[in-house]
């Protein structure tokens, strides 16, 4: 158990909704990553948070967002859902950022019918 | 976690023989590199990380050598057995706070 906590761990939903994944991480930990594996693509760096402010961005579409709040819990939102859009999410956290080992949460399971 | 349908590299090695998984990086700029495991349906898991100011790090039964002139990794595990088998992403970060992944590699152990 990395101490990292996701929810929920499976979704399924319909192409056009919207769906909000929640992270809680590591205790101590500041920084949260969130990632997206899908069957063709491997693992995909979306975003990343450090104590509330967004510090780096990867390939996350404009259609994804994602906060962290301050108990530095993160969401991240998926809107407009494509098929293509179904993947596992996964969050990570570190105690700070870069530099530092990532712990992986379960992560969330998305199928969009 | 299940990479079920991703064309992985993949690498079959018999119980209690050694094995070692590669990858090549993309960014010469990149001082932090990082092995996880990613066990079917579950999350990646860290493995042993190894800074550029070094080409050498051993854990528990796990090496990862670095050689910065072909931005090349190496995760080495010794006497491997059943429970290494999964599949296995090499990380590398340029001391920001984006963490690229590789593509990954299958290790399947044979009993």
């Amino acid at each position: 158990d990395s101490g990292v906590t996701q929810t929920p761990k499976h979704l399924i939903t319909a192409t056009g909704q919207r769906v909000t994944l929640r992270c809680s991480p590591r205790s101590g930990d500041l920084s949260v990553y969130w990632y997206q594996q899908s069957l063709d693509q491997g693992l995909q760096f979306l975003i990343q948070y450090y104590n509330g402010e967004e510090r780096a961005k990867g390939n996350i579409l404009e259609r994804f967002s994602a906060q962290q709040f301050p108990d530095l819990h993160s969401e991240l939102n998926l809107s407009s859902l494509e098929l293509g859009d179904s993947a596992l999410y996964f969050c990570a956290s570190s105690e700070r950022g870069g530099t530092y080992e990532q712990y992986f949460g379960p992560g969330t399971r998305l199928t969009v019918t | 976690g299940e990479n079920v349908g991703l064309h992985l590299p993949t690498l079959s090695v018999q119980e209690g023989d050694n094995s070692i998984i590669n990858c090549a990086y993309s960014n010469s700029a990149s001082d932090y590199f990082i092995w996880y495991k990613q066990e079917s349906g579950k999350g990646p898991q860290f493995i042993i990380d190894i800074r550029s100011n070094m080409d050498k790090r051993q854990g528990q039964r796990v090496t990862v050598l670095l050689n910065k002139t072909v931005k090349h990794l190496s995760l080495q595990i010794a006497a491997t057995q059943p429970g290494d088998s999964a599949v296995y992403f090499c990380a590398e970060n340029t001391g920001g706070f984006k963490t690229i992944f590789g593509a990954g590699t299958r290790l399947f152990v044979k009993a």
